[in-house]
């Protein structure tokens, strides 16, 4: 079955210790995204790549950086976590825009752990 | 900036009654879209339904309904029969017509299903 997948499922890393947290997929969409979900509360998008193109929200900490070296994976780079960063990351996919209903694919998610 | 409003934190129904989660959104622009989106626990996130803001009619997903009400920006989700496999955090969001920016995020709704 067409997927996004996330690897690891669970991370830990220490204090200030830079992580890299993985997603592919198997749709062939051309949009990624990435959200930060922390405990209790609403997903909320770091960045997106529609292609080669990346798009950085305007509060995403410069600590938080992406990757896409293909279509088919997106990588997530904290370059010093702090213990604020704790969280659930969400990796989702979607095809161009008007295309699909801009549905959104969500992987199920690494959660990270700071120590 | 537009933002999405969940104001029941939780909501609990018996198994086989209908429940109704509410959702209100704000925003200037006149072409998006919503969806409701279901995240079990410890399991990805999956959308249950989706409205294009330009359609009048409610969109419906055998037991999934909504009441869509663009003057008011409201966007309520309605379950019927409800089973104990609908039990999970719910999540209204917005999401732009013609971009491929991410989706915003209600806070959720926690569902609970007495059997």
């Amino acid at each position: 079955d067409a997927m996004v997948i996330q690897n690891p499922r669970y991370q830990v890393t220490q204090f200030g210790k830079p992580v890299t947290l993985s997603c592919s997929q198997t749709l062939n969409h051309n949009v990624m995204y990435w959200y930060q979900q922390k405990s209790s509360q609403a997903p909320k998008l770091l960045f997106h790549y529609y292609d080669k193109d990346f798009n950085n929200e305007a509060d995403t900490p410069d600590n938080f950086q992406s990757r896409r070296p293909n279509t088919s994976f997106c990588f997530l780079d904290i370059r010093s976590p702090g213990l604020g960063d704790a969280a659930m990351y969400l990796c989702a996919t979607s095809r161009p825009p008007r295309q699909g209903g801009n549905e959104q694919f969500f992987g199920p998610g690494t959660r990270l752990t700071v120590l | 900036a537009q933002t999405v409003t969940q104001s029941q934190p939780e909501m609990s129904v018996q198994e086989a009654e209908t429940v109704t989660l509410s959702c209100t959104y704000d925003t200037s622009e006149s072409d998006y879209y919503l969806f409701w989106y279901k995240q079990p626990p410890s399991r990805q996130m999956i959308l249950v339904i989706r409205q294009e803001a330009y359609k009048q009619q409610n969109a419906t997903e055998n037991r999934f309904s909504v009441n869509f009400q663009k003057a008011a920006k409201s966007f309520s989700l309605k379950i019927s029969d409800s089973q104990l496999g609908d039990a999970a955090m719910y999540f209204c969001a917005y999401g732009p017509g013609g971009g491929a920016d991410g989706l915003t995020f209600g806070k959720g709704t926690h569902l609970i299903i007495q059997p």
